[in-house]
């Protein structure tokens, strides 16, 4: 059964750092594609980086420099470290399975198995 | 980045209506479209993607259409449990984007 969770939230002043982690079962993170997503109180979705089976990362403009996506094959979970923190990061971060299919426009990407979501508040 | 639009933002509907709702993307993306449902306090849910494959699992009143840049999600009875947020997201391009949500509400 595939599953994913998060942990490392908390309450943290601004400037600071945390580290958020996702241990996934059922399916290996060295061969896969993981995204973080965040969802502010009240608002949508945004997406925040991605870490490819590859190993290339990518992130959300307002969090580049700030934060990095990384894996531990070993422990077969993936973090997020996120330094410098600010008020506008306050969320609850999500880590999602991207599965891709073959479609007529090319390779599609999806997101097809969430975790439970972590939360980060970030305040004085 | 790709902006995402969706309409409405929000509905109001009833047991048994057909809902459509719709996401413009800001240039082509071709059929890199997926479509999330949302419930208060839950991870978002995939319902279709690649623009019109159904999820594994997710009931067959759910469909989704569209190509380039106008899509569009509909349910064709909408049940008790639909109510909910749902999300449509671009994978086209980097930054992967999110429509800003549409409401399903009695």
């Amino acid at each position: 059964e595939v599953q994913l969770v998060e942990s490392g939230g908390d309450l943290v002043q601004p400037g600071g750092s945390l580290r958020l982690s996702c241990a996934v079962s059922g399916f290996t993170v060295s061969d896969n594609f993981i995204n973080w997503v965040r969802q502010a109180p009240g608002q949508g979705l945004e997406w925040v980086s991605i870490i490819y089976s590859g190993g290339s990362t990518y992130y959300t403009d307002p969090v580049k420099g700030r934060f990095t996506i990384s894996r531990d094959n070993s422990k077969n979970t993936v973090y997020l470290q996120m330094n410098s923190l600010r008020g506008e990061d306050t969320a609850v971060y999500y880590c999602a399975r991207v599965s891709r299919a073959v479609t007529m426009g090319g390779i599609s990407m999806y997101s097809d198995y969430w975790g439970q979501g972590t939360r980060v508040t970030v305040s004085s | 980045d790709i902006q995402m639009t969706q309409s409405p933002s929000s509905l109001s509907a009833s047991v048994g209506d057909r809902v459509t709702i719709t996401c413009r993307a800001g240039q082509t993306i071709s059929n890199f479209l997926n479509w999330y449902q949302q419930k208060p306090g839950k991870a978002p849910k995939l319902l279709i993607y690649a623009a019109s494959t159904l999820q594994g699992g997710v009931p067959s009143r759910f469909s989704g259409s569209g190509s380039g840049t106008d899509f569009t999600l509909a349910i064709s009875s909408l049940q008790p449990e639909d109510f909910a947020t749902y999300f449509c997201q671009q994978t086209y391009g980097m930054p992967q984007t999110f429509g800003q949500g549409t409401k399903v509400e009695i």
